[in-house]
């Protein structure tokens, strides 16, 4: 079993429509965690970074940290074609410097 | 602010070859952090470095190495390349605690042949 779990999709929705991507992990002593998009053929770019549980959001992004569940997610309001990329879940323990990312998942928003 | 800037970007080698790649972390940022993604396995960790020592491997086997130097600059080394070595090598860098975020350069996308 991975210790991040995370659907590849893909995931398709209309413009406009608010997305849900999520997240699951085993190991509770991972406290920061993290979400990037990544275009194809580019780097993962940090789009939203909690340590804690409870939500965080950054105009149309919110990260939602359940940790009792071990669960996170990242909602996308009124989304976009140019949202339209995988993302990825992340996470670390307070002890290393070792970040595990989940499989990532495809997004496609059609305009 | 210059974001992290990896080179070369693309890069062909043979079986049996090896290769070096280079990685410069943004002003400031003590810690590189290097990883390998591919279709099947995802992104995965290779090794960490701060102020130029090797803080964190992954499972990854001895082929792979790397290094850090005194400012802050890292090279990773593939010596005796396999076909499964084909891959994007991306480097992230942060200031260097494990609260800090990491940020990614665009990769070295690496074809063995």
């Amino acid at each position: 079993q991975k210790e991040v779990e995370q659907d590849p999709g893909p995931l398709s929705v209309p413009e406009g429509a608010i997305v849900s991507l999520n997240c699951t992990y085993s190991n509770s002593a991972f406290q920061y965690f993290m979400w990037y998009r990544q275009y194809s053929r580019k780097g993962p770019e940090l789009l939203m970074y909690t340590y804690s549980s409870g939500n965080k959001e950054d105009g149309r992004f919110t990260a939602q940290v359940d940790k009792s569940s071990k669960y996170i997610s990242l909602f996308i309001r009124d989304s976009q074609p140019s949202d339209s990329a995988t993302y990825l879940c992340a996470m670390r323990t307070t002890g290393g410097f070792k970040t595990i990312f989940g499989a990532g998942t495809r997004l496609f928003v059609k305009a | 602010k210059a974001g992290v800037t990896q080179t070369p970007r693309y890069l062909i080698k043979t079986r049996g070859q090896q290769v070096t790649l280079s990685c410069s972390p943004i002003s400031g940022h003590r810690s590189v952090s290097w990883y390998q993604q591919t279709p099947g396995q995802g992104l995965q960790f290779l090794f960490e470095y701060f102020s130029e020592t090797q803080r964190n491997k992954g499972n990854f086997p001895g082929r792979f190495s790397g290094r850090q130097f005194s400012n802050s600059r890292s090279e990773m080394n593939v010596s005796t390349l396999e076909l499964g070595d084909s891959a994007l090598y991306l480097c992230a860098s942060s200031l260097g605690t494990v609260r800090d975020e990491q940020y990614f350069g665009p990769g070295t996308r690496l074809t063995v042949t």
